[in-house]
């Protein structure tokens, strides 16, 4: 079985400074890991993904993301953060089984990302 | 291109009636999935399909809930005699043909909130 926890519900920053959103994942198996973003009233946009190549995956808008499997966490980053960021943001996890398919996306709860001026 | 298109994007029935939710993936692809977003939840699979095949309704409730996805036209999502606790955000995604690493990246749509009076 596969689960996602996202650590922080709501993640608060001033326009300019780091952003680090938290993700631990469980998988039976191989993951593929994502990060989507959802502006109001807007579809789920990727961020980026990993899927089993380097471990450091860098997406669109800056943001980055750690794949580190000794502590089962994915966690997002950005250097700086801008006021365009502010948006919900979900880690993904699907299994990869061996012989199988991975299109079931498992989403954790997501973290809710205010930038203040 | 036109991403993933769903409508509509908000509705509202009464208790007992029927909803339809209508999905038309991104041009090209052949794989359409299903989730539900309870509020304060990360989204749910529901259910995955091919044209005119139903590969996975794991994620489908066992009664009223049904869902196709037709050799012509969008796929539908159907909830019939509606409750209060089908109230929610449902989200489409797509996917094109199996291309090996790609192979799980699913593309959103906006989402239909369903309001249940």
């Amino acid at each position: 079985a596969q689960s996602v926890t996202q650590l922080d519900s709501h993640v608060s920053v001033s326009e300019g400074t780091p952003v680090l959103l938290r993700c631990n994942y469980s998988s039976s198996y191989s993951p593929s890991l994502f990060w989507y973003v959802q502006h109001p009233n807007k579809g789920l946009q990727l961020l980026l993904k990993y899927t089993s190549a380097a471990t450091l995956v860098k997406g669109i808008n800056g943001f980055e993301a750690e794949f580190k499997k000794s502590e089962t966490s994915f966690h997002l980053t950005k250097p700086s953060a801008h006021m365009s960021d502010a948006a919900e943001y979900f880690c993904v996890v699907s299994d990869r089984r061996s012989g199988g398919s991975n299109y079931k996306l498992t989403f954790g709860k997501g973290t809710l990302l205010t930038v203040n001026p | 291109n036109a991403g993933v298109m769903q409508n509509p994007r908000h509705l509202v029935r009464r208790r007992g009636q029927e909803a339809r939710l209508r999905c038309s993936p991104v041009k090209g692809h052949s794989h359409v999935y299903w989730y539900r977003q309870l509020p304060e939840e990360g989204l749910k699979f529901m259910v995955y399909l091919q044209k005119e095949n139903i590969i996975d309704e794991s994620g489908m409730p066992k009664e009223r809930f049904s869902a196709e996805f037709p050799k012509e036209g969008p796929s539908i999502l159907r909830i019939q005699q509606v409750v209060r606790g089908d109230s929610a955000a449902y989200f489409c995604a797509s996917s094109p043909p199996e291309q090996g690493v790609v192979k799980n990246i699913q593309y959103f749509g906006a989402g239909t909130r369903l309001s249940v009076l």
